[in-house]
């Protein structure tokens, strides 16, 4: 059964840079033709999606985001992670991973999701 | 700010059938583009409910059904359970001039009376 694990600093100074890890266990992150993704729920809020990354280390982020967005990924270690630059206290939120499923990139959902770890940004 | 635009809250007895709508524009839903719910229980990561507009991954109670129209959809739950006390997402994809991403509702609370 696979399954994704967020790991990562639980609290982040304003301006500086967050960086979190995603562990995927259960299946090999480059052996299917998957993409994973980083998605955030700031605390009492809805969701957003915040970029995709495929094994090959192709990407694509939301435009909202993503001149501060940067995701890549270690193969050797089964793992993608997430930096994301100049936070601030907007940027507070339970970060998720999560596998895209296969297929057209505008028909594809998220299944399975990581359990989620928040990150506060605080001086 | 979500594109995507639901109730805030929905409310029914056990047993009852509620109906929670997604909104979209003609940027998204309306494109063709599916549209996926998802699940969120207290505390808890969310859990994919419906895919493709109306497919139940396996082990999805078949009480979960989703529709779409025009630049909506809908999810509806049959046989209110306390179980099903939770928050629904749905999630679609938008494309426009500012740029492609996926977008997800602004949530509903269902509460079980």
């Amino acid at each position: 059964q696979l399954q994704l694990q967020e790991s990562g600093p639980g609290l982040v100074k304003p301006s500086e840079t967050l960086s979190l890890t995603c562990t995927v266990s259960g299946g090999s992150i480059s052996s299917s033709s998957y993409y994973w993704g980083w998605i955030r729920q700031p605390p009492g809020k809805g969701l957003e999606w915040i970029g995709s990354i495929y094994y090959s280390g192709s990407t694509y982020y939301n435009p909202s985001l993503k001149s501060r967005v940067t995701i890549s990924v270690d193969t050797s270690k089964n793992q993608f992670s997430l930096k994301l630059s100049s936070v601030t206290a907007a940027d507070t939120a339970v970060y998720y991973c999560a596998r895209r499923s296969l297929g057209e990139l505008s028909l594809s959902w998220f299944d399975p999701w990581g359990q989620g770890t928040l990150v506060t940004v605080s001086s | 700010q979500s594109v995507l635009t639901q109730p805030p809250s929905v409310s029914g007895a056990p047993g009852q059938r509620v109906t929670i709508s997604c909104t979209g524009s003609s940027s998204n839903i309306g494109a063709g583009y599916d549209v996926h719910w998802y699940q969120q229980l207290p505390g808890t990561a969310p859990k994919l409910l419906i895919y493709g507009n109306s497919n139940r991954p396996s082990g999805v109670p078949d009480r979960f059904s989703g529709s779409k129209s025009g630049t909506s959809a809908s999810l509806a739950i049959t046989g209110l359970q306390a179980e099903d006390e939770a928050d629904y997402y749905c999630q679609s994809y938008d494309s426009s001039l500012s740029g492609s991403n996926y977008v997800f509702g602004t949530g509903t609370k269902v509460t079980v009376l």
